[in-house]
């Protein structure tokens, strides 16, 4: 089946510690997007990459950094400089049409908790 | 900066249609209206979206006024399953292609 999958569902970091959060896609979609959700609140943008090997920030980039070395794949590396990363983080991949009409789907999440 | 209106929570009974409403009174004339909803602890699903007419698929129908100003997510026969928070969603153009959630409405389908 084509679809986004995020891993692993559940992961715990210790303090000072680098964590990874993977998302692959196998819908050959060109776009691909990290966020983050807050209890009760909205989804933040992280960072996103419109094509391999390039990406750009988003609106909290701080603290995290991705890599785009494959279509398929955008990890998320969660640093100890992110000083409060527990969240349920979120990845989407979408085609790049013309007129960018083209809807995001999403993967089930990562759920980050700290130890 | 949500660029949307939706109401905190609504309930709809089994079987009934369920209409969810969003106001989106700022909206430019090439922006899209989103819907997604989001069951607990699951990633946002996608549903529908339209510019200006009325558009129709599997999982629902999206009734958009003339002025474009408000919305209609019109679930027709809703189930259990359809126990979420919707988000209406107006698209930012250019750039990241961002989608901006805003809090969304609850729906509770009741048996």
């Amino acid at each position: 089946d084509g679809g986004i999958t995020q891993s692993p569902k559940y992961l715990f970091r210790k303090e000072g510690q680098n964590v990874t959060l993977s998302c692959e896609q196998n819908l050959n979609h060109d776009a691909m997007y990290w966020y983050r959700q807050d209890p009760g609140q909205g989804l933040r943008l992280i960072y996103y990459s419109q094509i391999v090997n390039d990406f750009q920030k988003g609106d909290i980039a701080e603290g995290y950094s991705v890599s785009r070395e494959k279509k398929e794949s955008f990890p998320l590396t969660v640093t100890s400089a992110q000083k409060n990363p527990t969240a349920f983080y979120l990845c989407a991949s979408r085609t790049a049409g013309d007129d960018g009409r083209q809807p995001q789907h999403f993967g089930d999440g990562t759920r980050l908790s700290i130890l | 900066d949500a660029k949307t209106t939706q109401p905190t929570s609504m309930d709809c009974a089994e079987g009934r249609a369920a209409n969810l409403p969003c106001n989106h009174s700022t909206i430019s004339g090439n922006e899209y209206v989103y819907w997604y909803r989001q069951i607990h602890s699951q990633g946002p699903q996608y549903i529908i979206h339209g510019l200006k007419n009325n558009e129709t698929n599997e999982m629902a129908s999206l009734i958009i006024t003339e002025d474009r100003k408000s919305s209609t997510l019109i679930l027709p026969h809703a189930t259990l399953r359809d126990t979420a928070v919707y988000y209406c969603i107006v698209r930012v153009l250019g750039g990241s292609e961002k989608l901006v959630f805003g809090k969304g409405t609850k729906l509770t389908v009741n048996p």
